[in-house]
């Protein structure tokens, strides 16, 4: 069964450096989503990406965020220069096509800012 | 205001009894999705069920259903005959106007925990 996948599963890296967490969707998918979830606290969305260019995005995904369709195949989202509230589980999603409802979540990467 | 609030932080049920998970939800949108995840231990997110506002009828899936209270604002997720495996927390979900590309928006969540 066709699934997301995201690299790394767990990324540690210093406050102020930039990291880039990646995703690849289901092949035929056509809407992307990442979400971040901090240790105990409820699932947030940060934005959502259709056709190459962003369709929503929340107050979290500040000038900091950044995400890419670099390819045909991989999803990313990059934090410039990251703080230590960043730390969080990061989830990608994609759904289908304009009429599917659920999203599809990936495994997740756990980034730890120190 | 909260958009979905789950009141029960942790529920406990026995084998093969049935549990219900709470949510109301806010919305003043006609159109929305509502939605239940399941996240284990492991931490991904596992779809449950999806309800419609425009659908009819309560959906199910296997031994899972939502009762779906439009005029109330509650999507109470049922599951019958719990098993082990359903220790995890899960998540209700709301998308507004219940089209591609919206966000997802959670509830802080449940925790079950299922005995033997």
């Amino acid at each position: 069964e066709p699934e997301v996948t995201q690299t790394p599963s767990h990324q540690v890296t210093q406050m102020g450096q930039e990291v880039i967490l990646r995703c690849v969707p289901i092949s035929n998918h056509l809407y992307f989503y990442w979400y971040r979830q901090i240790l105990g606290q409820k699932v947030e969305f940060l934005v959502s990406f259709y056709n190459n260019e962003i369709s929503e995005k929340s107050e979290i995904f500040d000038d900091q965020f950044s995400v890419e369709r670099p390819d045909g195949s991989n999803f990313t989202l990059k934090i410039r220069s990251t703080k230590l509230e960043d730390s969080a589980m990061y989830f990608c999603a994609s759904s289908e096509d304009y009429l599917a409802y659920e999203q599809y979540f990936g495994p997740g990467t756990r980034l730890t800012v120190t | 205001a909260q958009k979905i609030t789950q009141t029960q932080p942790g529920m406990f049920v026995q084998e093969k009894e049935a549990v219900t998970l709470d949510c109301t939800y806010d919305t003043s949108d006609p159109s929305y999705g509502l939605f239940w995840y399941k996240q284990p231990s492991s931490g991904e997110m596992i779809f449950l069920i999806y309800q419609g506002s425009y659908d009819q009828q309560n959906a199910t899936e296997g031994r899972y259903s939502l009762n779906f209270q439009k005029a109330r604002k509650s999507a109470n997720l049922v599951i019958s005959a719990s098993q082990l495996g359903d220790s995890a927390m899960y998540f209700c979900a709301m998308r507004e106007r219940n089209q591609a590309g919206t966000a997802l928006i959670f509830g802080k969540g449940t925790t079950l925990s299922v005995s033997s």
